[in-house]
């Protein structure tokens, strides 16, 4: 079974630090997607960033980066000059390549302290 | 620009009653779906629909139906809830292509007494 794991239950970063939020998965598979959505307190679900398997360079959106290791199955999301805007819950979330079947890890909850 | 539109937002039941929640979607997706999320444990699949006319069980299925209604509509339906469907629900839906996310509605908070 697929599954996704963040270790990180809650994190908290000074504004415009950088912090890096931690997601391992466990596949069999060679070919599936990876993606970051953000939950802020209105509870909309916002993709942040995502990654094909198949790509070597790591995605990059403005200050929202990752660190994929394929064969680590580790794809950790970095967010660089934090705002407070950024504070919410980040869920981490895996797919296999032509699968509807998308699995969530259970969240690390970001605070950004001004 | 309405994206995915989920109704209610907010419904208490009794245990015992039957709801449907309403999904609709106005960006020609074909692919839709219907999560729940409980606190600790991220999103859970419940059903999707990879086109129109076609539905498939996802991790958690047991107590719900679903409907396909058209390209646009997919709604979930509780025959009888249960406490334990206390949660709340995420309606999403997904373009053609391996690389396209899935767009999600604002949720819908069911609580179930």
């Amino acid at each position: 079974a697929q599954t996704v794991t963040q270790s990180q239950p809650e994190m908290s970063v000074q504004e415009a630090e950088t912090v890096t939020l931690s997601c391992t998965y466990d596949t069999s598979e060679s070919d599936y997607y990876l993606f970051w959505y953000k939950q802020p307190p209105s509870r909309q679900m916002i993709l942040v960033i995502r990654q094909e398997a198949y790509k070597q360079q790591n995605a990059t959106e403005n200050r929202f980066s990752v660190n994929f290791q394929k064969a680590a199955k580790s794809f950790s999301l970095k967010i660089s000059d934090s705002q407070l805007g950024d504070a919410a819950m980040y869920f981490c979330a895996y797919r296999i390549y032509n699968n509807n079947d998308m699995r969530f890890g259970a969240g690390t909850r970001l605070t950004v302290k001004p | 620009n309405a994206g995915v539109t989920q109704t209610p937002k907010f419904q208490v039941l009794k245990t015992g009653q039957s709801m449907t929640l309403q999904c609709a979607q106005d960006m020609n997706h074909n692919s839709m779906y219907w999560y729940r999320q409980d606190p600790g444990m991220g999103l859970r699949l419940i059903y999707y629909s990879a086109s129109e006319g076609t539905t498939d069980k996802g991790e958690v299925p047991n107590g719900y139906n679903v409907s396909r209604l058209n390209k646009r509509e997919f709604s979930l339906r509780l025959e009888s809830a249960a406490p334990s469907q206390t949660s709340v629900y995420f309606c999403a839906s997904r373009g053609f292509g391996g690389n396209q996310p899935q767009h999600f509605g604002d949720g819908t908070r069911l609580s179930i007494l």
